[in-house]
């Protein structure tokens, strides 16, 4: 069935250092989704992705999503302690239908004051 | 706005006994989803509702877990018997309707331990 895996797992980081997760998924996707979870949180809905090699920026946050649409990534520059959190992608269980999105595991990312 | 309620937050039990979440949508919103997430891992669906039909429910092991969304506003998960895998966070979670580009919006979980 479709996977959806993240890369790494936990990354730590100095505050001001920058961190980026990556996504890939194993089929095609017609759009990709990003979550972030923060510690005792629920996720929270941070942006969509739908076009091929689309590039979204929420001030600094920057994710991309990839020309053959099976892989994204999500790029933090200068983390603050903030960014503290787990990342999740997701994407949709079948392509353009319904709901059913598929997650990552994750990347959680803690940051060093 | 009111955001997604879910009760109880917590919840320790035996195994082999019964227990049931409950969750609130935001209003209006048509699609109503059940995750399970267990500790360092993503949420896993486990039941999808459009209304008060279910879309998915692929993923619910439905010897032990039932779900129902009566009048097709609030929901309940219900497991009996209880397992110690069963163990995990259970996250609700709305959309204005069903299609892959909706935003989900999650409830703040129940946190389920089985002893």
């Amino acid at each position: 069935g479709q996977q959806v895996m993240q890369i790494p797992q936990y990354q730590h980081v100095q505050e001001g250092e920058d961190f980026t997760t990556y996504c890939n998924s194993s089929t095609t996707l017609s759009n990709i989704q990003w979550y972030k979870q923060r510690p005792g949180g629920h996720p929270v809905f941070l942006i969509q992705l739908v076009k091929s090699g689309e590039v979204k920026k929420q001030k600094r946050l920057t994710f991309q999503f990839g020309e053959a649409k099976k892989n994204s990534s999500l790029h933090i520059t200068a983390t603050q302690t903030t960014d503290v959190g787990t990342y999740f992608c997701a994407g949709p269980r079948i392509y353009n239908q319904g709901g059913k999105l598929i997650f990552g595991q994750g990347t959680e990312l803690s940051v060093k004051p | 706005e009111a955001g997604v309620a879910q009760s109880p937050r917590y919840k320790i039990i035996e195994k082999r006994q019964s227990v049931a979440f409950w969750c609130n949508p935001i209003s209006g919103h048509a699609t109503l989803y059940w995750y399970q997430q267990i500790l360092g891992q993503g949420p896993k669906l486990l039941i999808q509702f459009q209304n008060n039909g279910v879309v998915d429910d692929s993923q619910l092991p439905k010897d032990r877990f039932s779900a129902e969304r009566l009048k097709g506003v609030d929901s309940t998960l219900k497991i009996q018997p209880a397992k110690l895998e069963d163990s995990a966070v259970y996250l609700c979670a709305s959309s204005f309707s069903e299609g892959s580009y909706n935003e989900q919006f999650f409830g703040p979980g129940t946190r389920l331990t089985v002893l």
